[in-house]
């Protein structure tokens, strides 16, 4: 159980585009999903946290008009890195939390902007 | 703002030691998690603790919920290869969904054969 999907795990794109990335939980209903990004070597830095029907609350120094999250139904969550940069490159990986139960996490997108 | 610090950074064991490794919070928590990540993937939950106290096992891991609610501990007992990865723990206080935890640095293991 407790099973979150994440897609794509891997996509280039070019500097100036938009990137689209779903989280899905796929066997239970999560009341939260939370973003993070992660570079090389390094632990996981929340990005924003999200509740079905409302707006995301992002972290401090995470730009909301960059990092624009939807989380339209109990079961999907989108980010979109809007005009994405080199130094966007990263592994972005959601989770998400049914109630209080410990978090799930994907398997993370790996985003190269050239 | 709070922090985690995770020790040791990072181990190289022979396979079949046993490991243990620890994660200190400048603050007192409800929740001390414990995840392992591989290269590429997301983290994977190992074991969740709830109570101060609190022993659980999962397989050849045990991790502990310290008593003084500021500290946690991860043990692997007879380390085989496919116990390499990192293992990140996770801490805060959770009362409601949206409640978030903190990541601890992480401590890279490498076990050789």
């Amino acid at each position: 159980g407790a099973v979150v999907s994440q897609h794509p795990s891997r996509v280039i794109c070019k500097s100036g585009t938009s990137v689209k990335i779903e989280c899905r939980s796929l066997d239970f209903q999560a009341t939260t999903m939370f973003w993070y990004r992660q570079f090389p070597k390094q632990s996981l830095m929340l990005m924003a946290t999200s509740n079905e029907g409302s707006k995301a609350t992002y972290e401090q120094g995470v730009e909301k008009d960059k990092f624009l999250i939807n989380h339209a139904s109990l079961t999907l969550s989108t980010l979109t890195v809007t005009s994405a940069h080199p130094e966007d490159s990263s592994f972005y990986i959601c989770s998400a939390r049914q109630n209080n139960s410990p978090l799930h996490f994907g398997n993370g997108t790996r985003l190269t902007v050239t | 703002g709070q922090q985690l610090n995770q020790s040791p950074q990072s181990m190289f064991i022979q396979e079949g030691e046993d490991v243990s490794m620890n994660c200190t919070s400048s603050s007192i928590f409800n929740t001390w998690l414990w995840y392992k990540q591989e290269p590429g993937e997301g983290p994977v939950l190992l074991i969740a603790l709830y109570k101060a106290g609190e022993l659980t096992s999962n397989g050849r891991l045990t991790a502990q919920f310290g008593i003084t609610r500021k500290d946690s501990f991860l043990n692997i007992s007879a380390s085989i290869p496919s116990d390499v990865g990192i293992y990140f723990c996770a801490g805060g206080i959770m009362k409601t969904s949206y409640d978030k935890v903190i990541f601890g640095p992480g401590t890279s293991l490498s076990v050789i054969p």
